[in-house]
């Protein structure tokens, strides 16, 4: 099956930073979903991004399909940003996404 | 709208138990998906349901089954519990394959 891997695992930032996270895929994509999962678990959908570029807010993802990879932009971070956020990817034949271990932020006031 | 919503939130079982969780999908959704996430796994796809059929499993062992009725509310049962089982059950529907997926709060089940 497909392979899905998140970078950082862990990130630690000062309020008010900057960050771009990365996800990489190892199969031709289907679909892409971008989502945060806040302390009580709950999943929030950011962005559906099986290729090019989406802007809401102070978040924005690419997602460069060609090279198997997209990214999540992070401006201006607020401490309501910490939780973990997952890239879920389906690709091949496959409509099922596999999700990636995702990456662990943290905001610092 | 209203979102995905499940049954039960929280469930403490013993072991060698049986559990149901529900899964009420976004008007519209035919499409239903159940998740296990644990901090060891991580998100795992147990298996999705279509227009009342099984349309895709995982790897999960036979004591995980569910179904969907034709309102498209689903249902999943696991069966003589383990301690493994222990871990957050998500659900989450879209409106057919290839559309964006949308996550209940999730069912936290813990088997002692």
């Amino acid at each position: 099956g497909i392979q899905v891997e998140q970078s950082p695992p862990d990130l630690i930032l000062q309020e008010g930073a900057n960050s771009t996270l990365r996800c990489n895929f190892s199969d031709s994509v289907n679909n892409l979903q971008w989502f945060h999962q806040n302390p009580w678990g709950q999943l929030i959908n950011l962005f559906y991004i099986p290729s090019g570029t989406k802007q809401n807010g102070r978040l924005s993802a690419t997602t460069v399909a060609t090279e198997r990879y997209s990214l999540l932009y992070i401006s201006s971070s607020q401490t309501t940003d910490s939780g973990v956020y997952f890239c879920a990817v389906a690709a091949g034949g496959s409509y099922i996404p596999t999700f990636g271990r995702g990456t662990s932020l943290i905001v610092h006031p | 709208k209203a979102g995905v919503t499940q049954t039960p939130r929280y469930l403490i079982k013993t072991r060698g138990q049986q559990v149901t969780l529900s899964c009420s999908p976004i008007s519209g959704h035919r499409s239903v998906s159940w998740y296990q996430q644990t901090p060891g796994q991580g998100l795992q796809f147990l298996f999705e349901y279509f227009s009342e059929t099984q349309r895709n499993k995982g790897n999960f062992p036979g004591r995980f089954s569910g179904r969907q009725f034709s309102n498209s509310r689903s249902e999943m049962n696991v069966s003589t519990l383990e301690l493994g089982d222990s871990a957050l059950y998500l659900c989450a529907s879209k409106r057919d394959r290839n559309y964006e997926q949308y996550f209940g709060p999730g069912t936290r089940l813990t088997v002692t």
